[in-house]
């Protein structure tokens, strides 16, 4: 079955600081995977999108990693600020059709402390 | 960056009643899609469109339908609202490469009394 898991569920952490939110996945064959970030009451924003020839990309202080082999990603966030609180979702896509279905995480939900 | 609106933000309204979600892009997309999320759970396909007079029922069954008579216009009706269908509904379109990224209106959240 295909599925896409995230943890931790939630995470607080203090402002400044860094952090790594995960997704493993078992979707099959394997397009791309995307990260977003969805404020409260928001539709979410695309953060990265990678394929399989790609093991890393950044976006500002995010950073994602792919590792194809094992069906991992991260995202790592670095000096965090309070406007990085919200639900980062992790999104992979197949090749089974020429839509490339999505599969949805429930989410990591960030709150930034000052 | 994302032209995609919708309409309304929220919605508050009684059982039976027929609504309609607006959604417009002005990406010039042809693929456009509906998507239903509850809170703390991920987001489910329920309606989907190639382009103009295509539309098709995505992974989660609804009772809602859609249509696609232009191509920067992708409504969704109710006909008799429950309470069942309390949610927040989230819009989306991409262009047609395989590798696009998903752009996302602000999502309407739907409250049925």
């Amino acid at each position: 079955k295909n599925q896409v898991e995230q943890s931790p569920q939630s995470l607080i952490i203090l402002e400044g600081k860094n952090c790594t939110l995960q997704c493993n996945y078992t979707v099959s064959p394997f397009s791309n995977l995307r990260w977003y970030k969805q404020d409260t009451g928001r539709g979410p924003v695309s953060l990265t999108i990678m394929t399989f020839s790609e093991n890393t990309k950044s976006n500002g202080r995010y950073t994602a990693t792919l590792d194809a082999d094992t069906k991992q990603s991260s995202l790592h966030i670095t000096a965090s600020q309070l406007s990085d609180s919200a639900s980062y979702i992790c999104v992979v896509s197949d090749r089974g059709s020429t839509l490339g279905r999505l599969y949805f995480g429930r989410g990591t939900q960030l709150t930034v402390w000052p | 960056e994302a032209d995609i609106y919708q309409t309304p933000r929220y919605l508050v309204i009684g059982t039976g009643k027929k609504i309609t979600l607006e959604c417009s892009q002005t990406m010039g997309h042809d693929k456009m899609y509906w998507y239903q999320q509850d809170p703390g759970m991920e987001l489910h396909l329920i309606h989907y469109s190639y382009g103009v007079n295509s539309t098709e029922k995505g992974d989660l069954s609804s009772e809602s339908t859609v249509s696609r008579i232009r191509t920067e216009h992708f409504p969704l009706t109710l006909e008799s609202a429950r309470p069942s269908h309390t949610s927040q509904y989230l819009c989306a379109s991409s262009g047609d490469r395989p590798n696009e990224k998903l752009f996302f209106g602000s999502g309407t959240q739907l409250s049925v009394l």
